[in-house]
């Protein structure tokens, strides 16, 4: 079946502007995690979703970072006002409901100049 | 808090040989999951094996085997056979059983070579 899809794939904007990173699961499973992924920091969770539990959003690291999951499906990463240190590979991955493996998109490259 | 350690930023292994990729971990949880992760170029991350902390055998997938140390808190990757397509960024992660604790931890990764 079909994996965790992420759109857009690559993303360039400009310091200062809102992004929205979206991801689709893979169908039936209930949570959902965004993780970062960059060169100084390696990769660290933001925020995970369980059905229609409030969110875990201990790892997103200012206020400008927000995530939403409409549907307990699709989720968005928003990120306003962008700064440079937001460049990186932003991960999707879901699971079922206390699964053991997280299946990973391919990542959403964000680049802001 | 948890806290994962891989202390080879790169390996250089010859096309059939085994190879062993260290990680150790730090946690006060009581129950955890270790995990090991590849990461190709092309940048997605695939899931290799599982180890739970009760589990009584190392956990094994094909050619990859976890060597898991609990007293020593280590869990090594070995992988037999290495083939070209294993060249790519392996990392070792981990987490919490109890509810709730959901996110992995990851380490730094290894990047790992295969030479023909």
């Amino acid at each position: 079946g079909a994996g965790v899809s992420q759109s857009p794939s690559n993303k360039v904007t400009e310091k200062g502007k809102d992004v929205e990173l979206r991801c689709d699961p893979i169908s039936g499973h209930t949570a959902l995690y965004w993780y970062r992924q960059s060169l100084g920091q390696g990769l660290e969770f933001l925020i995970y979703f369980q059905g229609n539990s409030a969110p875990d959003k201990s790892g997103l690291p200012s206020d400008r970072f927000s995530a939403e999951r409409t549907g307990g499906s699709v989720s968005t990463l928003t990120i306003q006002r962008t700064q440079q240190e937001d460049s990186a590979v932003y991960l999707c991955a879901s699971s079922l409901f206390q699964g053991r493996e997280q299946y990973f998109g391919p990542g959403t490259r964000l680049t802001v100049t | 808090a948890q806290k994962i350690t891989q202390t080879q930023p790169g390996m250089f292994v010859q096309e059939k040989e085994a190879v062993t990729l260290d990680c150790t971990y730090d946690t006060s949880d009581p129950s955890y999951g270790l995990f090991w992760y590849k990461q190709p170029s092309s940048g997605e991350m695939i899931f290799l094996i599982y180890q739970g902390s009760y589990d009584q055998q190392n956990a094994t997938e094909g050619r990859y085997s976890l060597n898991f140390q609990k007293a020593r808190k280590s869990a090594n990757l070995v992988i037999s056979a290495s083939q070209l397509g294993d060249s790519a960024m392996y990392f070792c992660a981990m987490r919490g059983l109890i509810q709730g604790a959901q996110k992995l931890v990851f380490g730094q990764g290894t990047r790992l070579t295969i030479n023909p």
